[in-house]
């Protein structure tokens, strides 16, 4: 069974500055799907940025970035020129491709992020 | 797009009665819904896995007969939770896969049970 990881139960950072939250992961697949969702106070999950294994470009989406490295199952989360509404837990999380075990996704515990203004 | 409305966003019963928890998707037919169960600052914890007209699969520990889950349509999940008891409060949350890879969630229950 897959497994994720997130060695960092709380963060901070200060507003504008830049924070890396990690998240290691640990299976025997070759194809695959990461993620990083932010659940802020209001619970509701929100999809930050998404990879898939095949594709070695790092993905982006404004000031998110990963840094996604394959051989190491390491897939971290770069977030530049912190905003005070960036203060959150953030969740790594893992897919299958479909083909092999369904559609589940696998959480890790979570990081703690807050913004200092 | 891709929006699941869910319903109650909070509820407080009593000890021994059952409440449901609604799940819809607005705008896709959700073939596969998820139940998560999260307590505060932890991770989500998937409870069961449903499909449209078929019985939900269920998590190792997780009480099939407490936790009544029906997706009878691909736009509507519930989640009944029968003879609730106070350890059975918690956030839960639902989630629906509408794409390959894209997944959308609830806005959770907070349930509290007396």
């Amino acid at each position: 069974a897959q497994t994720v990881t997130q060695s960092q139960p709380e963060m901070s950072v200060q507003e504008a500055e830049t924070v890396t939250l990690s998240c290691t992961y640990d299976t025997s697949e070759s194809d695959y799907y990461l993620f990083w969702y932010k659940q802020p106070p209001s619970r509701q999950m929100i999809l930050v940025i998404r990879q898939e294994a095949y594709k070695q470009q790092n993905a982006t989406e404004n000031r998110f970035s990963v840094n996604f490295q394959k051989a190491a199952k390491s897939f971290s989360l770069k977030i530049s020129d912190s905003q005070l509404g960036d203060a959150a837990m953030y969740f790594c999380a893992y897919r299958s491709a479909p083909e092999t075990s369904g559609s589940r996704l696998t959480f890790g515990e979570g990081t703690q992020l807050t913004v200092n203004p | 797009g891709a929006v699941v409305s869910q319903h109650p966003s909070r509820v407080i019963c009593k000890s021994g009665t059952s409440v449901k928890i609604e799940c819809r998707s607005l705008d896709f037919q959700a073939t596969t819904m998820f139940w998560y169960r999260q307590f505060p600052k932890q991770s989500l914890m998937l409870m069961a896995t449903s499909n449209e007209g078929s019985k939900a699969t269920y998590e190792q520990g997780v009480e099939k007969d407490k936790f009544l889950i029906n997706h009878a349509s691909l736009t509507l999940s519930t989640l009944t939770v029968t003879s609730a008891h106070p350890e059975d409060s918690s956030f839960y949350i639902c989630s629906a896969s509408y794409s390959y890879y894209g997944y959308t969630f609830g806005s959770g229950t907070r349930l509290t049970v007396v």
